[in-house]
């Protein structure tokens, strides 16, 4: 089956320590996402791919980087997590038109 | 700014019965709306949407209701099964844009 796929599910870092989240995707969508999702929030945009073209939110913060090294795949980099960093992290992709997302099923990050 | 709201945090309907969900939005331009389950663990999946031009898209067991002149769209489960419960978010995308703005989302329990 077609699907967004996250890994890890699960990720434990420590305060400071670079991590990175990957999102890979098989329905070859140009639009790539990331979202943040904190406890009983609305998921919050952070960043979104059209192709290799980045478009980054106004407020998110620069310890937050991405990277897409081609169609399939999506990388989230946090250079410097700090406790407040500690969130549900979703993928989604999408088609170049008023559509739907699919989103994977995330990947929880927990800072130490 | 939240431009998308969901205001009732929860919801508990007696299988059989309506269960009634509703989203506001401050935002005129909005021209797409979409409605998002999500079970625990996994990713919001797509349910249902509706465009700024309609008032009501119906699939199945779902209707979704568009008001514009209040700003206001609904979702309608009848009959509301145990399957449904879940955490229903509404969401809102501006013309020519790839970007979709999400509520805080409703817990639905279906109660057997």
């Amino acid at each position: 089956d077609a699907m967004v796929i996250q890994n890890p599910r699960y990720q434990v870092t420590q305060f400071g320590k670079p991590v990175t989240l990957s999102c890979s995707q098989t329905l070859n969508h140009n639009v790539m996402y990331w979202y943040q999702q904190k406890s009983s929030q609305a998921p919050k945009l952070l960043f979104h791919y059209y192709d290799k073209d980045f478009n980054n939110e106004a407020d998110t913060p620069d310890n937050f980087q991405s990277r897409r090294p081609n169609t399939s795949f999506c990388f989230l980099d946090i250079r410097s997590p700090g406790l407040g960093d500690a969130a549900m992290y979703l993928c989604a992709t999408s088609r170049p038109a008023v559509d739907t997302q699919y989103f994977g099923p995330g990947t929880r990050l927990t800072v130490l | 700014d939240q431009q998308v709201k969901q205001n009732s945090p929860s919801l508990s309907v007696q299988e059989g019965r309506i269960s009634i969900l509703n989203c506001d939005y401050t935002n005129s331009m909005f021209d797409y709306f979409l409605w998002y389950k999500k079970y625990p663990a996994e990713g919001p999946t797509f349910l249902i949407s509706i465009s700024s031009i309609k008032d009501k898209n119906e699939d199945g067991r779902f209707t979704v209701f568009l008001n514009k002149s209040a700003k206001h769209l609904s979702l309608h489960i009848v009959p509301s099964q145990p399957g449904d419960s879940a955490v229903y978010f509404c969401a809102a995308s501006l013309p020519g844009t790839y970007k979709y703005i999400f509520g805080t989302g409703t817990r639905l329990k279906v109660l057997a």
